[in-house]
């Protein structure tokens, strides 16, 4: 089972911010937390992920509470392409190429 | 840069039928991994290859197999199929076997008739 939960769906005007946050609260000492999303029809992103610090790459950044018990992925000025399913998953360092997707959620950015 | 190729991107079979699926890793990548996603279960992993060994099984009946190559390409096999496999099935290539990010293909659209 995914070890995360994310609200089902978000909205977002162009331009703006897009906060995405995800709930981990038993993740423990050695997992990272993953973000990745899914445009229509189209095979999983990777965006960015971390296991402590907060993290920012040119797609977006990764906010990790200090207890890493949540995180929020931040879009800083969504664009209509961005509309897609993001997923926030919590991936044990060692277990191979395993990802547990949960539900994800859905973000439409509107103009 | 190539990116992971799937072939073929659809095909339809009929129950009993057998289905093989190719996967082309990134060029240097030496895991892959394959999920299923339908519209009921989401995104599930099935199983990944790493350096030709099988490394890690999801939950999926045996019906339900793959290898990889010394090139690094992956093929995944599904005999007997059932309705209920009907789905897209993504594959996803990396560097490491444990760590990383992990670069998906396009997949394919099976639809058991």
């Amino acid at each position: 089972d995914a070890k995360t939960t994310q609200p089902p769906s978000m909205d977002c005007a162009e331009g703006r911010a897009a906060n995405l946050p995800c709930n981990h609260s038993t993740i423990s000492g050695n997992e990272y937390v993953y973000w990745y999303r899914q445009i229509h029809s189209q095979g999983p992103q990777y965006i960015i992920h971390g296991l402590k610090n907060n993290e920012t790459n040119e797609m977006a950044s990764l906010i990790i509470t200090e207890d890493r018990k949540s995180s929020t992925l931040i879009l800083p000025h969504a664009t209509l392409r961005d509309t897609a399913v993001y997923y926030c998953i919590v991936r044990e360092s060692g277990t191979a190429s395993k990802l547990t997707f949960g539900t994800g959620t859905r973000l439409q950015v509107t103009l | 840069k190539a990116g992971v190729t799937q072939t073929p991107r659809y095909l339809i079979k009929t129950r009993g039928q057998q289905v093989t699926l190719s996967c082309s890793p990134i060029s240097g990548h030496r895991s892959v991994s394959w999920y299923q996603q339908t519209p009921g279960q989401g995104l599930q992993f099935l199983f990944e290859y790493f350096s030709e060994t099988q490394r890690n099984k999801g939950n999926f009946p045996g019906r339900f197999s793959g290898r990889q190559f010394s090139n690094s390409r992956s093929e995944m096999n599904v005999s007997t199929l059932e309705l209920g496999d009907s789905a897209l099935y993504l594959c996803a290539s990396g560097l490491f076997s444990n760590t990383g990010e992990l670069f998906f293909g396009e997949g394919s659209r099976l639809t058991v008739l």
